[in-house]
């Protein structure tokens, strides 16, 4: 059965310093791996996903993931923060693409200016 | 275009009570999926239509049941309420074989009192 952990229940970062939130994975086969972001009282709206082919995807407002199959980690990175970015991010894996996504716990982004 | 719209927005029921929730997917896509997001948790997942068929269902009781109309609208049944159910409920959809990702609603706000 798949799974993901994000370790961290909170991030802090400065305006304009760069961020990563962190997630590990374990699925038995190869993984479908996306980044949502969450404001309150919202649903979630997708940043960038992994299926196959380069490490490193790029995605929407400046976000970019890291995928490393042998730490089985895909990691949310942003080159300088904003304070807009303040929010709930959620990591998610799938076995099949289109199938049922686990999500991780969340992990709140506090950016401050 | 319209994305994935979910109503009501908020719903107050009592234990023992049913409930029916209602999404309409983005224009274009053809299957749809549901999540329950209790507070402070990522969303986890219920069951999955396409086709107007249950494709694939997660960890919940035959007390969550679904259906998926041809006009690719779907909707969330929960009978027999209990407290535990109270959470914001997620719906999502994508296209088939197109590497679409999950678009998410803005949920609906479910709390059994």
């Amino acid at each position: 059965a798949q799974s993901v952990a994000q370790p961290e229940d909170q991030v802090n970062v400065a305006e304009g310093n760069p961020l990563t939130v962190k997630c590990t994975y374990s699925v038995s086969g190869n993984p479908y791996l996306f980044w949502y972001v969450q404001y309150p009282n919202r649903g979630l709206q997708f940043l960038l996903k992994y299926i196959t082919g380069d490490n490193l995807v790029k995605g929407s407002y400046g976000f970019e993931a890291e995928f490393n199959k042998s730490q089985t980690s895909f990691h949310l990175k942003k080159p300088s923060a904003l304070v807009s970015d303040s929010a709930l991010y959620f990591c998610a894996v799938g076995e099949e693409y289109g199938n049922k996504l686990v999500f991780g716990a969340g992990t709140i982004l506090r950016v401050k200016s | 275009d319209a994305g994935v719209t979910q109503s009501p927005t908020h719903l107050i029921k009592t234990r023992g009570q049913q409930v029916t929730l209602r999404c309409s997917p983005k224009s274009g896509h053809d299957t749809v999926s549901w999540y329950q997001q209790a507070l402070g948790q990522g969303p986890q997942f219920i069951f999955q239509y396409y086709e107007e068929e249950e494709r694939q269902r997660g960890n919940f009781p035959d007390r969550f049941s679904g259906h998926q109309f041809p006009n690719y609208s779907s909707e969330l049944n929960v009978n027999a309420l209990l407290l535990g159910d109270s959470a914001l409920y997620l719906c999502a959809s994508l296209r088939q074989s197109y590497n679409s990702p999950l678009h998410f609603g803005n949920g609906t706000r479910l709390t059994v009192t």
